[in-house]
């Protein structure tokens, strides 16, 4: 198992470009979700999933736009790159249900840089 | 609204020294609680997961405890080195049966430093 993958590794962008940082799993989890690392801030959630054609909004949505088409791909879209967007990405997914406590696993992270 | 607080934000101790970390959550009604560890501009690495029936788990040199009345948990590392330097966060899985979702919210993370 590849586990989570995320692409690409690294990316700039000019204020104003759109892109989408991709996330794919192959563990068949439930649950799928996009945070952002800011220095001194943790980690915050931008959006989750909890299963395919099910997404809703984290504690920092703004900006951002998800989808959930299969189980295996939640990819993060930036419709248009604002300067505050300059952050690293993490994707992370685990399962769910009652009968499982499944720890979250998490993709090696995006490093975006908005100039 | 669900928050995870972690204090202290660093924390730098001698080598060999026990010591303990410590996560807070604001709503009780968690399902797990997850210890991280991340390496400067790495990933991060699973460490433990408690779940809401567990009073603590060990791996190793560490134990996590959990105390959901009190909205708390601590990490323990026993006998730091420093190898173990690193941030470390929590986060706390929350679920609303009523509507069947979820999530994790994590905590901003103790930056340990330990001296050789």
């Amino acid at each position: 198992n590849a586990g989570v993958t995320q692409t690409p590794k690294f990316q700039v962008l000019k204020t104003g470009q759109s892109m989408t940082l991709q996330c794919a799993q192959d563990m068949n989890h439930e649950y799928m979700s996009w945070y952002r690392q800011d220095p001194g801030m943790g980690l915050r959630l931008i959006h989750y999933s909890v299963g395919a054609g099910i997404t809703d909004q984290g504690e920092v949505p703004n900006g951002y736009n998800v989808s959930r088409s299969t189980t295996e791909d939640f990819p993060l879209r930036l419709l248009s790159a604002a300067p505050s967007q300059t952050s690293v990405y993490f994707c992370a997914s685990s399962y769910s249900g009652n009968s499982y406590n499944s720890p979250l696993h998490f993709g090696n992270g995006t490093r975006l840089t908005v100039t | 609204k669900q928050e995870v607080t972690q204090i202290p934000a660093a924390l730098s101790v001698p080598e060999g020294e026990n010591l303990v970390l410590n996560c807070s959550f604001t709503d009780s009604a968690i399902y797990n609680l997850q210890w991280f560890r991340q390496d400067p501009g790495k990933g991060l690495t699973s460490l433990l997961l408690i779940q809401s029936s567990q009073r603590e788990q060990t791996s190793g040199r560490l134990n996590a405890s959990l105390d959901k009345s009190s909205g708390r948990s601590t990490l323990y590392i026993a006998a730091s080195q420093p190898g173990d330097s690193a941030t470390y966060l929590c986060a706390v899985r929350w679920e609303w049966a009523t509507s069947g979702t979820y999530k994790y919210i994590f905590g901003t993370g103790t930056r340990l430093k330990v001296l050789a």
